[in-house]
This record gives C-alpha cells, sequence and structure tokens, in this order.
C-alpha cells in the first residue's frame, strides 16, 4: 500500500519570496515521484518527477524537489515566487502496479503581489 | 506531438441524455486512463485501458461506459447521469507502466461536465 500526504493544504507567499510546499509519502515499493501543477479549469501538467536517479530534482519553471528517503519526503521548492505560480499541487507517489497513480490532497498555492 | 486532447471542453446535459467524451493522443502510449475530479479535490481513477484493453475498473457505476477503438483514442460514454456526476473529467496517458517505474502520466486538459 501506498499513500501520500501534503502537510498545507494553502500556502500563501509574497512574489520573489521562496517556496515551499511539503509531501511525505509512505510506499513498500521504491516509488517513482512526481510533482503536478493544476491551473484554474485546466489540466494537470507534470512540473518534475523522481525515479531513483539523483535526490535532487530540477523541473520546469524553476522548481525543484529533494527525495529524502530517511524522512520520506519529496518537498516542493522554487527560490522566487512569480503571481504565475498561483494554483493547485499535487504531490503523487507510483510504483505498487506500474501505472497506478496515489494522489495527495493538493496544495492550494497563492501569491501576493 | 506531446500533447493529450480532449472535446468537449464544456459538456451541459440533461439526465435522460446520452453524451460521449473523447480522448486522443499520438505519444505511443499504450496505458490510458478516465479520472473524475470534483472541485478542489485531487483526481480520482475511473477506467484503465492498457493495451486497448479495460484493466481497471474502479466500481464506476455503469452509466458510465469507456471505449478505447484504438490505441490513440479514448472515449467516455453517457447515459442518464446524475447532478452529482458533475465534475471536471480528464483523460491521462502513459507509457505501459509494467515494471517499469518510469510512467509518468501526461492529462489532457479536460471536459468540465455540468448534469442538471
Amino acid at each position: 500500500a501506498q499513500s501520500v500526504t501534503q502537510l498545507d493544504s494553502h500556502v500563501s507567499v509574497s512574489e520573489g519570496t521562496p517556496v515551499l510546499l511539503r509531501c511525505n509519502y509512505s510506499s513498500s515499493y521504491s516509488p517513482s515521484l512526481f510533482w503536478y501543477v493544476q491551473h484554474p479549469n485546466k489540466g494537470l501538467q507534470l512540473l518534475l518527477k523522481y525515479t531513483s536517479a539523483a535526490t535532487l530534482v530540477k523541473g520546469i519553471n524553476g522548481f525543484e524537489a529533494e527525495f529524502k528517503k530517511s524522512e520520506t519526503s519529496f518537498h516542493l521548492t522554487k527560490p522566487s515566487a512569480h503571481m504565475s505560480d498561483a494554483a493547485e499541487y499535487f504531490c503523487v507517489v507510483s510504483g505498487n502496479a506500474g501505472n497506478m497513480l496515489t494522489f495527495g490532497g493538493g496544495t492550494r498555492l497563492m501569491v501576493k503581489p | 506531438d506531446t500533447e493529450v486532447t480532449q472535446t468537449p471542453k464544456h459538456l451541459v446535459m440533461g439526465m435522460t441524455n446520452k453524451k460521449s467524451l473523447k480522448c486522443e493522443q499520438h505519444m505511443g502510449h499504450r496505458a490510458m486512463y478516465w479520472y473524475k475530479q470534483k472541485a478542489k479535490k485531487p483526481p480520482e481513477l475511473m477506467f484503465v485501458y492498457s493495451y486497448e484493453k479495460l484493466s481497471i475498473n474502479e466500481s464506476v457505476p455503469s452509466r458510465f461506459s469507456p471505449e478505447c477503438p484504438n490505441s490513440s483514442l479514448l472515449n467516455l460514454h453517457l447515459h442518464a447521469l446524475q447532478p452529482e456526476d458533475s465534475a471536471l473529467y480528464l483523460c491521462a496517458s502513459s507509457q505501459e507502466g509494467g515494471l517499469l517505474s518510469y510512467n509518468e502520466q501526461f492529462f489532457g486538459p479536460g471536459t468540465r461536465l455540468t448534469v442538471l
């Protein structure tokens, strides 16, 4: 069995300040981990993925995440928030049955001017 | 082409109507998925097709009927829906997972369905 917990349902930052979205996972397998972003009334876009290579993963739009096995965490960061980053972010784990994804509950990121 | 397309973007239907949602991908992916997403919630898996065969049905009511005519197309036929079925319906595709751990899914923009 596997599960994902996103520790904050809402995060609010000012434009130009760092972003931290927290994710903890549980998996019986060596997981693949993903962060997806969803803008209002849009589909999900893949930000980045971890697949047992480098533990620090760089994604699109300046986002990165670090896989920490000892802490079972995969937190998403960005050095400087932009207004266009305001969206819903999902931490996702797969690996138990190939194609099956387990979603976290989502974190809504708000960016203040 | 790294895009999953879905039509229509919006659909309003009555409870007695029959309608269909369409999804298409040309990435050579052999796994395709339907998800249902309610407001402020993560997507919920409905169906998985693998090599054009239905491999997973997450106990979805029979008023939703999936179809995979070929490896690039996925349909969701709707009949006698209820107002609580109103949601964003997302299609996704991926390389066949199997023993691979590298199996991200590519999502389409979704169809916003309203049932009156």
